[in-house]
């Protein structure tokens, strides 16, 4: 079965701080990676999408690599600031015979002004 | 260019009742997709369509019907509307990737 799991689930930290968001999923032989945002209330906004050939994909203050082998994925950002404050989902999309995408449930985060 | 358009944005349904979400995108992708959005519980894949005539259930297909009636839309039934079935839907399409979401809509089941 096809599953994907976020860790942390919830993570506070000081504004300036260096983050980590961790993403595994079962199957490795995924299509591609991506990485969104999503606000309250709010519909989901794509930040990173890598695909299975690359390693890793870098917009701003972001940086998502991805290991396959290992099933692993992670979501680093840089000097966060209280405007990072969100929910952050990992989807990943697999091809079995149709597009099929898979959500994480999201590591809510909370930077600290 | 109005991307994935979802219809409508707001519903109350008591217990029992039938209704249908409307989704339209506008940008010829072949997949487009049904989820639904819980507290806590990230986007759960109700049903799929990989190709205009063809759906596949996904991790929470029970209580729900879909119609794939062109390329462009996709809906989903609600034939007997449960509190269970209280959530956020979001419609989404593919075309291979990435994903496009649109806004959502937020139902409620009393």
């Amino acid at each position: 079965k096809q599953e994907v799991t976020q860790i942390p689930a919830a993570l506070s930290v000081p504004e300036g701080e260096n983050l980590v968001l961790n993403c595994s999923f079962t199957d490795s032989a995924i299509y591609n990676l991506q990485w969104f945002r999503q606000d309250p209330g709010k519909g989901l906004t794509s930040l990173l999408l890598i695909q299975s050939s690359q390693r890793e994909q870098t917009s701003g203050r972001l940086n998502a690599s991805l290991d396959k082998s290992s099933g692993r994925s992670t979501l680093y950002i840089a000097a966060s600031q209280p405007g990072d404050s969100a929910t952050y989902l990992c989807a990943v999309e697999w091809n079995t015979g149709g597009f099929k995408t898979i959500f994480g449930a999201g590591t809510r985060l909370f930077v600290k002004a | 260019n109005a991307g994935v358009t979802q219809t409508p944005k707001f519903q109350v349904l008591k217990t029992g009742q039938s209704m249908t979400l409307q989704c339209a995108q506008d940008m010829n992708h072949n997949s487009m997709y049904w989820y639904r959005q819980d507290p806590g519980m990230g986007l759960r894949l109700i049903y799929y369509s990989a190709s205009e005539g063809t759906t596949d259930k996904g991790e929470v297909p029970n209580g729900y019907n879909v119609s794939r009636l062109n390329k462009r839309e996709f809906s989903l039934r609600l034939e007997s509307a449960a509190p269970s079935q209280t959530s956020v839907y979001f419609c989404a399409s593919s075309e291979e990737s990435p994903l496009h979401f649109g806004n959502g809509t937020r139902l409620t089941v009393t």
